[in-house]
């Protein structure tokens, strides 16, 4: 079946650190890879995605890549700052499972000053 | 282009109610997923609906049920509700419902059983 582990929270660092949250998936099919983010009492926002293997997903300085050969889709970002403080979720979708998204547990993320 | 509309934002019910939670998708969005929410469960798939039928559905009972109308605009309703069926429930709409097209979610609506 299809699921997705993500790095354990929380994590904190200060502004200006190195970012990466870790995220492995298992998949039957051909998945769509996807990072979301949630902001306090908001919903889901799509923050970077890539549909095949060796694609490169990018977005506001953030950026993960389709890596079939270790089925992973890590997190990166080279410089955080205090308004990325939120919640960050790796999720997948394929084509055996239609529309349906499978989530991780999600990555608390706390950038201090 | 207005985007996912829950309503409502936040609901006290009591044991043994039932609920109704409405969803309006991005214009032009006729796929419409329904999520659960919880601290301990994370996200959980309950549904998803496309041009009115219903495609796909997780692993909740049969209290959990939904719909969708020729307008795309989905509700879901929670019969007989218990104190666990506290979440925050989360729509999302795709378009056309194809693989690999991104969901687009609402706020949700955060439900409290008491």
């Amino acid at each position: 079946g299809n699921s997705v582990t993500q790095m354990e929270g929380p994590v904190t660092l200060s502004e200006e650190a190195f970012l990466t949250i870790n995220c492995t998936y298992t998949a039957t099919g051909y998945p769509s890879l996807f990072w979301y983010v949630q902001y306090p009492g908001e919903g889901l926002q799509l923050l970077l995605k890539a549909t095949k293997a060796d694609d490169k997903g990018s977005n506001k300085g953030f950026e993960a890549t389709y890596r079939k050969e270790t089925t992973s889709f890590h997190l990166e970002k080279g410089s955080v700052q205090v308004s990325d403080s939120a919640v960050y979720f790796c999720a997948l979708s394929d084509l055996d499972t239609g529309n349906q998204f499978y989530f991780g547990t999600g990555t608390s993320l706390t950038v201090i000053p | 282009k207005a985007g996912v509309t829950q309503t409502p934002r936040y609901l006290i019910k009591t044991r043994g109610q039932q609920v109704t939670l409405s969803c309006s998708p991005i214009s032009g969005h006729r796929s419409v997923s329904w999520y659960q929410q919880t601290p301990g469960q994370g996200l959980q798939f309950l549904f998803e609906y496309f041009s009115e039928t219903q495609r796909n559905k997780g692993n909740f009972p049969g209290r959990f049920s939904g719909r969708q109308f020729s307008n795309s605009r989905s509700e879901m309703n929670v019969s007989t509700l218990e104190l666990g069926d506290s979440a925050l429930y989360l729509c999302a709409s795709s378009f056309l419902g194809k693989v690999n097209t991104e969901a687009f979610f609402g706020q949700g609506t955060r439900l409290t059983v008491v």
